[in-house]
């Protein structure tokens, strides 16, 4: 059983449009997360939510709006999107009520705007 | 907030050369620090970690010893694979208790090892 799953794994799609990546965890854990990573392998945090409460949110713009419906879930929606949201985001979860705990990863969705 | 550098790749090595990728850190008080992995079309995933100073994380033959009078936590192996190519990341976690395990990632360090 994967542990922390996100749909799609790619997805092309032209400027303008607005699309979803959704992510699930079965591992029991309070915490998710969305990072972004670029194209030289940078990787950033976007977003972290704690039993559905938004905790982080690292200067992303409006377009993206992440939606936690349970703690098992967090979505991503993105509205217009533009080129340089081309990037392969990926979503994590973490029982992190202290520091030290350990971050899973799903695979990646590859975003590319076209 | 606490921070990492890290040596800049693309690192390129020989099947069996002795690897290290350096990882300095600066950081309120004295965190777990972690070495993460990314293989080719994947995620991130631990490699090791290290719970407070003098400790020695280790797996899969590499090593990292959390050295508090440098700041450092050097990652090395002493012999690669050609499976080890990948990206590594050094990341040490935010201070705090209401930092949720927030990790401040950079820009990793790209490894290929040639047969």
């Amino acid at each position: 059983d994967t542990a922390v799953s996100q749909t799609p794994k790619y997805l092309v799609t032209q400027m303008g449009n607005d699309k979803s990546i959704k992510c699930e965890q079965n591992l029991g854990h309070d915490t998710m997360y969305w990072y972004k990573q670029d194209s030289k392998k940078f990787l950033k945090i976007m977003f972290s939510y704690n039993n559905k409460e938004l905790i982080i949110n690292e200067t992303v713009p409006n377009r993206f709006s992440p939606k936690s419906p349970d703690k098992a879930h967090l979505n991503l929606h993105i509205n217009s999107l533009e080129l340089g949201d081309s990037a392969v985001y990926f979503c994590a979860s973490s029982q992190a009520r202290l520091s030290g705990n350990t971050i899973y990863f799903g695979e990646g969705s590859w975003l590319t705007v076209v | 907030g606490n921070s990492v550098t890290q040596m800049e790749g693309p690192v390129t090595l020989s099947e069996e050369a002795f690897l290290t990728i350096n990882c300095t850190y600066t950081a309120t008080g004295y965190p777990s620090l972690f070495w993460y992995v990314q293989y080719p079309g994947e995620g991130l995933q631990l490699l090791l970690k290290a719970t407070k100073a003098d400790d020695k994380g280790s797996n899969k033959g590499f090593e990292a010893t959390y050295r508090k009078e440098t700041t450092s936590f050097h990652l090395e192996k002493g012999s690669v694979q050609v499976s080890d190519s990948a990206v590594y990341f050094c990341a040490p976690p935010e201070a705090g208790g209401t930092s949720y395990g927030k990790l401040t990632f950079g820009q990793g360090t790209i490894l290929t090892v040639h047969p």
